[in-house]
Formats: structure tokens, C-alpha cells, sequence
């Protein structure tokens, strides 16, 4: 197993179009977080999945976003009519529910978008 | 609300000196965990060291040490030995509960050869 990964890398759109990123987490991690990051600034909670329940959405996740977790495996975030203010790093996390893993969160490179 | 303050928005280090960077945070919870993180330039975050708020001995790994002070709500990580690759973004983290992680603002460290 690789870590968590993302994809794409970076993604450049204009305002008003709808984009999806997608996170592959850590093949036995039952968790799944996602995570906004702007310039300067530390990461920001967006949601959080366990299995394929979202069990938390942050007031950060505005009825532009939504995000799924088909099958407790990859999770994908979709952000509609994007808006330059939506321009930032996507994190994408993973742990596993364990009482010996202190919640240990593994973080994915990130997808960085850009709204023009 | 938790709340997680890093007040130095960058720190520099000579190679092979020791450097600490400070963590301070508010909760109401009475266990939770901390972390250290770190982002190096354009690569993921990842794990530098832990520590559950019930257990008074502060945690060590390798150079890297916290000193945990759970009455100050404080958690500051010590880095013995600086070497270049510890160029980095630095990022406290806090969790209770939710799971979800709550982080500080960063502190950007440069360590100079």
C-alpha cells in the first residue's frame, strides 16, 4: 500500500464550472476526512466519512459541496458553480478506528485548485 | 470551542542546534490527543509525534520531543540536532471525540547549512 492518494494534482477551472476530486485512503482505513487548506493558513475540517456514512459536515461545506464515499472505499468531493474564493488545497485523510491508533490520521498530496 | 494558537509564523535554525516551537490550545475535554505534523515544500503532512492528553510522560521520537503541559494548555515541540531536512511547515494538531483534527495556523522553520 502506497498511503492515501489524489487525484488530479492540480486543477484549473474558471468560475461557474463544477469540478470533482477524487481520494483513494489506505486500503484497511474505515475513516475518511476532508480538509480545505489556504495560503498561510492550517488545514480547515470540511467532512468526515466513517465507512460510507457521513457522519460530520463542517458550516465550511456549503450547499456547493458535496461529497461521497460509495462503498466505504474512495470518497470524491464535488464542488458546483466554483467561485475564486473556492481556490485552495483539497486534503484528503485516512485512519483507522482503532483504540491503539490514537486516530492517527494519514494525509493524502492534496489536489490544488485554482478558479479563475 | 477548540481552539489550537502557533504564534510563530516562522522560525530559523542553525544545522545541528535546537529549536522549539510552541503550541497552545483551548478545550473543555478532559482526554483528547495532540499532534505535530509536518508539510514540507510541495509534499504531503506527515506524522512527527504524538501524545494522549492522560498520559503525563511527554512523548519522544528520535531528535523530535514535546513538553506537554496539561494545566497551561500547552504542547511545544523541541527539535534536537536541527538537520536540513527538517525544512518544513510545522502544524499542531488537536482531536477529541469528533476525530476530526483542529489545526494550529503553522510555523515555517528553515534550517540553515
Amino acid at each position: 500500500d502506497t498511503g492515501v492518494s489524489q487525484d488530479p494534482r492540480h486543477k484549473i477551472t474558471k468560475r461557474g464550472q463544477n469540478v470533482t476530486f477524487r481520494c483513494d485512503p489506505i486500503s484497511e482505513h474505515n475513516r475518511l476526512y476532508w480538509y480545505r487548506q489556504t495560503l498561510g493558513q492550517g488545514p480547515e475540517f470540511l467532512t468526515y466519512f466513517q465507512n460510507e456514512a457521513q457522519l460530520e459536515k463542517s458550516r465550511l461545506l456549503s450547499d456547493r459541496f458535496s461529497a461521497e464515499r460509495p462503498k466505504g472505499s474512495f470518497s470524491t468531493l464535488e464542488i458546483q458553480r466554483t467561485e475564486q474564493g473556492d481556490s485552495a488545497m483539497y486534503l484528503c485523510a485516512s485512519s483507522l478506528d482503532d483504540s491503539s491508533s490514537y486516530n492517527e490520521q494519514f494525509f493524502g498530496p492534496g489536489t490544488r485548485l485554482t478558479v479563475l | 470551542a477548540q481552539t489550537v494558537t502557533q504564534s510563530q509564523p516562522e522560525m530559523s535554525v542553525q544545522e545541528a542546534e535546537t529549536v522549539t516551537l510552541s503550541c497552545t490550545y483551548d478545550t473543555s475535554e478532559s482526554n483528547y490527543y495532540l499532534f505535530w505534523y509536518k508539510q514540507p515544500p510541495s509534499r504531503q503532512m506527515i506524522l512527527v509525534i504524538r501524545q494522549e492528553a492522560y498520559k503525563q510522560q511527554n512523548a519522544t521520537e528520535n531528535r523530535f520531543s514535546v513538553n506537554f503541559q496539561k494545566a497551561a494548555k500547552s504542547f511545544s515541540l523541541k527539535i534536537s540536532d536541527s538537520q536540513l531536512g527538517d525544512t518544513a511547515m510545522y502544524f499542531c494538531a488537536f482531536t477529541a471525540g469528533t476525530y476530526k483534527y483542529i489545526f494550529g495556523t503553522g510555523t515555517r522553520l528553515k534550517v540553515l547549512a
